[in-house]
């Protein structure tokens, strides 16, 4: 089993729609998380992070993370075309570095 | 204010050569990890250096090697390559020596082993 898992998708919503990203992960060791966006050919940008359980919410970005049910979730409002591309999830340790484990990626298509 | 440089962004190596990867840092960043992302894979931790020093390894062989320079630089080098090892290397580099999410990703260097 894989510590972090998401659905590869793809995910195809039309504009304007919310959009539900969920990652399920293993080890409970893990405190920080953090979502990045992932277009073709370049390098993950980071979208949101956050620290533990809670909800933090960024312009059209909210991240929920429940620890008890090892659950993370992204949701963005009013998706947008330029949303289309490949969103990881990833959680990482409370202690000194910061080595990052990742899910396998979601494939978001948001259609105009 | 460049980001994470990486060099080359493409290249073709065969069975059992060995090749160099470069990554410079943003600037004002001191600690650079490498990450291995195969096709369709989420990127793989490889090992993270600070100081100069590898300071965290993931699940990867002795073949996979780093160095960082006194500029914060660093390659990644990897030996007796196998098809396996095509893929796409992510340089990351951050502030400090602490737990982060705050990474800035490079573009990465595509490498295919034929």
């Amino acid at each position: 089993q894989k510590e972090v898992e998401q659905d590869p998708g793809p995910l195809s919503v039309p504009e304007g729609a919310i959009v539900s990203l969920n990652c399920t992960y293993s080890n409970s060791a893990f405190q920080y998380f953090m979502w990045y966006r992932q277009y073709s050919r370049k390098g993950p940008e980071l979208l949101m992070y956050t620290y533990s359980s809670g909800n933090k919410e960024d312009g059209r970005f909210t991240a929920q993370v429940d620890k008890s049910s090892k659950y993370i979730s992204l949701f963005i409002r009013d998706s947008q075309p330029s949303d289309s591309a490949t969103y990881l999830c990833a959680g990482s340790f409370n202690n000194a570095g910061n080595m990052l484990t990742f899910g396998g990626g979601t494939r978001l298509m948001v259609k105009p | 204010d460049a980001g994470v440089t990486q060099s080359p962004t493409h290249l073709i190596k065969t069975r059992g050569q060995q090749v160099t990867l470069r990554c410079s840092p943003k600037s004002g960043h001191d600690t650079v990890s490498w990450y291995q992302q195969a096709l369709g894979q989420g990127p793989q931790f490889i090992f993270q250096y600070y100081e100069e020093e590898e300071r965290q390894r993931g699940n990867f062989p002795d073949r996979f090697s780093g160095h960082q320079f006194p500029n914060y630089s660093s390659e990644l080098n990897v030996n007796a390559l196998l098809l396996g090892d095509s893929a796409l290397y992510l340089c990351a580099s951050s502030l400090g020596w602490g737990p982060s999410g705050g990474y800035t990703f490079g573009s990465g260097t595509r490498l295919t082993v034929v």
